[in-house]
């Protein structure tokens, strides 16, 4: 089982509409989770950081359910600029900082 | 404006050149890192540092080499590209968990 598993899409969606979607984590000793944007050909950027509370940042809102072991990132009244990669960040061990990455989530928005 | 710029952005070479692509921050970040990323797979880290003359091979075993002399510099070289390591090439810096990626490097050995 992957590390980090994320349902690669692409996901379709009206611009305006709200969209939501999951990553899972295999790790259960995990303790930091984040939310990257990736746009096509480009680097990833950190959008949001997730804790136990939840965290939401304008249109943009992340649970983490750890009895589970998922993360979730949902995006209300989505705009066309929102089309982008979405990585799922975990920290789970291993080098450096022990951050894996998931493949991401490709969100297209729709006119 | 980015702080952290790697050099070239693009990059096709021959097979058996060897190559060095930088890499450099102005945050004054100890740590620093190389990811590799094939199109629509996830990263890969191939090398990390914690600070000058510290240099670690991380997850995903990589035949390039790299070194860390001066705090805000830290390049990649290949002694001799292959096909096989044609990806792209991402640096990044971090203070705690927070990254901040470079734009990369695209190499494509032919």
């Amino acid at each position: 089982r992957k590390e980090v598993e994320q349902d690669p899409g692409p996901f379709n969606v009206p611009e305006g509409a709200t969209v939501a979607f999951n990553c899972t984590y295999s790790n259960s000793a995990s303790q930091s989770f984040f939310w990257y944007r990736q746009d096509c050909r480009k680097e990833p950027k950190l959008l949001m950081s997730v804790y136990s509370s939840g965290n939401e940042d304008g249109r943009f809102t992340a649970q983490l359910n750890r009895a589970s072991q998922y993360i979730s990132l949902l995006i209300r009244d989505s705009k066309l600029s929102d089309s982008a990669t979405y990585l799922c960040v975990v920290n789970s061990g291993g080098g450096a900082d022990g951050l894996t990455f998931g493949k991401g989530t490709h969100l297209i928005i729709q006119p | 404006e980015a702080d952290i710029y790697q050099t070239p952005r693009y990059l096709v070479i021959g097979t058996g050149k060897k190559i060095t692509l930088e890499c450099s921050q102005t945050m004054g970040h100890d740590k620093m890192y190389w990811y590799q990323q094939d199109p629509g797979m996830e990263l890969h880290l191939i090398h990390y540092s914690y600070g000058v003359n510290s240099t670690e091979k991380g997850d995903l075993s990589s035949e390039s080499t790299v070194s860390r002399i001066r705090t805000e510099h830290f390049p990649l070289t290949l002694e001799s590209a292959r096909p096989s390591h044609t990806s792209q090439y991402l640096c990044a810096s971090s203070v705690g968990l927070f990254y901040t990626f470079g734009s990369g490097t695209r190499l494509t050995v032919v």
